[in-house]
């Protein structure tokens, strides 16, 4: 159980364009996801908090108009990285927590983007 | 201080030996912890959770959970080379819902 998928698991695109990621809860109902980024050999990094149904809340430095995110259901939230620049490239990976009070998170596999 | 803070390592331990990863967490991460193993170019697995103070054991793994020392540690037994990896100490607290994640710590198993 507690399965989480990404799509794509590897983007390569031009710089300027926008790319989509999605996260997908496969068997459960997760009513809390959540973006992380990683870049070579750093930790993870949390970016933003997304709840089903209401805006997502971003962490101090991450831009909100780059980073659209959306949770429209309780099994899918995508992450839009907006207008893509080189620096953006980075290893994007999201979790999805189920039940409120049970605090353990699943992770997705990743999703590698790389702006060229 | 970092909110969570790891030795990076390499940390390198015979086949067969306890592998000890260690772990110091700041104040605005005082909640619940988890250990993450993250092999390279992948995404990190949960090994273990821990909440309350003392010692949480799973196999051959046991977390330590120490409140008022502020440190949280791993303990692997039987060594195996498969658990060469990078583990990660993640906390929970403060405003955010999110783990805040230490930079890990770069275990190596040697056969």
């Amino acid at each position: 159980g507690a399965v989480v998928s990404q799509h794509p698991s590897w983007v390569i695109c031009k710089s300027g364009t926008s790319v989509k990621i999605e996260c997908r809860s496969l068997d459960f109902q997760a009513t809390t996801m959540f973006w992380y980024r990683q870049f070579p050999k750093q930790s993870l990094m949390l970016m933003a908090t997304s709840n089903e149904g209401s805006k997502a809340t971003y962490e101090q430095g991450v831009e909100k108009d780059k980073f659209l995110i959306n949770h429209a259901s309780l099994t899918l939230s995508t992450l839009t990285v907006t207008s893509a620049h080189p620096e953006d490239s980075s290893f994007y990976i999201c979790s999805a927590r189920g039940l409120a009070g049970i605090e353990t998170q699943y992770f997705g596999p990743g999703t590698r983007l790389l702006v060229l | 201080q970092k909110e969570v803070e790891q030795n990076s390592g390499p940390l390198s331990v015979p086949e067969g030996a306890i592998a000890s990863l260690n772990c110091t967490y700041s104040d605005r991460v005082s909640q619940s912890f988890f250990w993450y193993r993250q092999y390279s170019g992948k995404s990190p697995e949960l090994i273990m959770s821990i909440y309350s103070n003392g010692d949480k054991e799973d196999g051959r793994f046991t977390a330590q959970l120490n409140k008022a020392s502020q440190y949280v540690s791993l303990l692997i037994r039987d060594s195996q080379p498969s658990d060469s990896a990078t583990y990660l100490c993640a906390g929970l607290g403060g405003g955010a819902d999110g783990l805040t994640f230490g930079k890990g710590t770069h275990l190596i198993i040697q056969p």
